[in-house]
């Protein structure tokens, strides 16, 4: 069935260096994937996107990687900072409209 | 930025009582959407909704379920009679094509 997983379950960083947050799906069909970061007790914030024609898209401090090849999606927060502390899940969409399909969740962990 | 607006925060209740979850999703946004995270795992898809119907649901929403958009403006979930697992935090989402699928900030529910 289709599924979105993240590798590893916790990841601690010291502040000022890059992270690196991965997730692999399973449904080649998926036309578009999103990044959300998760602070405790509220809602999923939208960080970035990225469609299925795309293999990489930049935003402020963060950049999405998507290698549909291994289906392998990444988020790259750049000079993490101890604000970036949080859940991160990937969720991958299979049409327009359609629903979301979560990940399992990264905690992110800054170190000062 | 626009927001989607959940209320109430928090809800208990008692076993078998009916609930009613309620949000205010983006204005001008077409889709929507309600997920749920119990605490500590992913979130999940329950229902999405388009043009004044389900447009799918998952395998979680079953008849207990039902989802309303009484007035145009308001888009609420209803559980007829609650069970213990159904306690977790539940998210109202809504969607416009071009635009981002924002969440709302949920509503924690507790099933005692």
């Amino acid at each position: 069935g289709e599924s979105v997983g993240l590798h590893l379950p916790t990841l601690s960083v010291q502040e000022g260096d890059n992270s690196i947050i991965n997730c692999a799906y399973s449904n080649s069909a998926s036309d578009y994937f999103i990044w959300y970061k998760q602070e405790s007790g509220k809602g999923p914030q939208f960080i970035i996107d990225i469609r299925s024609n795309m293999d990489k898209r930049q935003g402020q401090r963060v950049t999405v990687l998507l290698n549909k090849t291994v289906k392998h999606l990444s988020l790259q927060i750049a000079a993490t900072q101890p604000g970036d502390s949080a859940v991160y899940f990937c969720a991958e969409r299979g049409y327009q409209g359609g629903k979301l399909i979560f990940g399992q969740g990264t905690e992110l962990s800054v170190k000062p | 930025e626009p927001e989607v607006t959940q209320t109430p925060s928090h809800q208990v209740t008692q076993m078998g009582q009916e609930v009613i979850l309620r949000c205010v999703p983006i204005s001008n946004h077409l889709y929507f959407y309600w997920y749920r995270q119990i605490l500590g795992q992913k979130v999940e898809f329950l229902v999405s909704f388009y043009n004044n119907e389900i447009s799918e649901k998952s395998e979680i929403f079953d008849d207990q379920f039902s989802v309303e958009r009484p007035d145009g403006s308001n888009f609420t979930l209803k559980i007829r009679s609650t069970k213990l697992e159904d306690s977790a935090m539940y998210f109202c989402a809504s969607y416009r094509e071009g635009e981002k699928l924002f969440f709302g900030s949920g509503t924690q529910l507790s099933v005692l």
